[in-house]
């Protein structure tokens, strides 16, 4: 079936260091891949996107990797910071032309100072 | 640039009753969906609408439907409400009117069924 799951379900990590959180999925077709950052009382924020003919995408302080042999998504946040907290999701689009977005279970990132 | 809209932000309901929850997209944005969040479940599909047609359905039962109106905006409804429909209601709303393009998300309406 189709799923995206997360390998750690909470993480935390010291103010300014880098942060991996890590997804997998089971849908090898799908082919358009978020992350998105959740703040307690706040609906999910883009952050980064990916589409499979892609290994890697660069933002502002975030990188996102693909790795469609395993079936992998990661996102690093580079020197992480107190702002960084909260919930991350990474989604993947399973159907060829609606937002049918299926959803990991999240890792909550706490940043210690 | 307006975000996206979601009214009420809070509602109590009693089991039974039924709800309408309203959602306004981004200007310009065509295609809306509807998620349902729980801490059990996370974050679960629940249809999309584009130009006023349902385009696309998750697993939830009938009792949960909604519309879409020539303006964008949506509203989506649960009809006898149960309990295990307490949960954050997110509408997200897209620019293009095909996929894989990053969809913005609403505060969402908290639903608590007692």
């Amino acid at each position: 079936g189709e799923s995206v799951g997360l390998h750690l379900p909470t993480l935390s990590v010291q103010e300014g260091d880098n942060s991996i959180i890590n997804c997998a999925y089971s849908n090898s077709a799908s082919d358009y891949f978020i992350w998105y950052k959740q703040e307690s009382g706040k609906g999910p924020q883009f952050i980064i996107d990916i589409r499979s003919n892609m290994d890697k995408r660069q933002g502002q302080r975030v990188t996102v990797l693909l790795n469609k042999t395993v079936k992998h998504l990661s996102l690093q946040i580079a020197a992480t910071q107190p702002g960084d907290s909260a919930v991350y999701f990474c989604a993947e689009i399973v159907d060829n032309y609606g937002q049918n977005f299926v959803f990991g279970p999240g890792t909550r990132l706490s940043v210690l100072p | 640039k307006a975000g996206v809209t979601q009214t009420p932000r809070y509602l109590i309901k009693t089991r039974g009753q039924q709800v309408t929850l309203s959602c306004s997209p981004i200007s310009g944005h065509r295609s809306v969906s509807w998620y349902q969040q729980t801490p059990g479940q996370g974050l679960q599909f629940l249809f999309e609408y584009f130009s006023e047609t349902q385009r696309n359905k998750g697993n939830f039962p009938g009792r949960f439907s909604g519309r879409q109106f020539s303006n964008s905006r949506s509203e989506m409804n649960v009809s006898t409400l149960e309990l295990g429909d307490s949960a954050l209601y997110l509408c997200a709303s897209s620019q293009r009117d095909e996929g894989r393009t990053e969809a913005f998300f609403g505060q969402g309406t908290r639903l608590t069924v007692v």
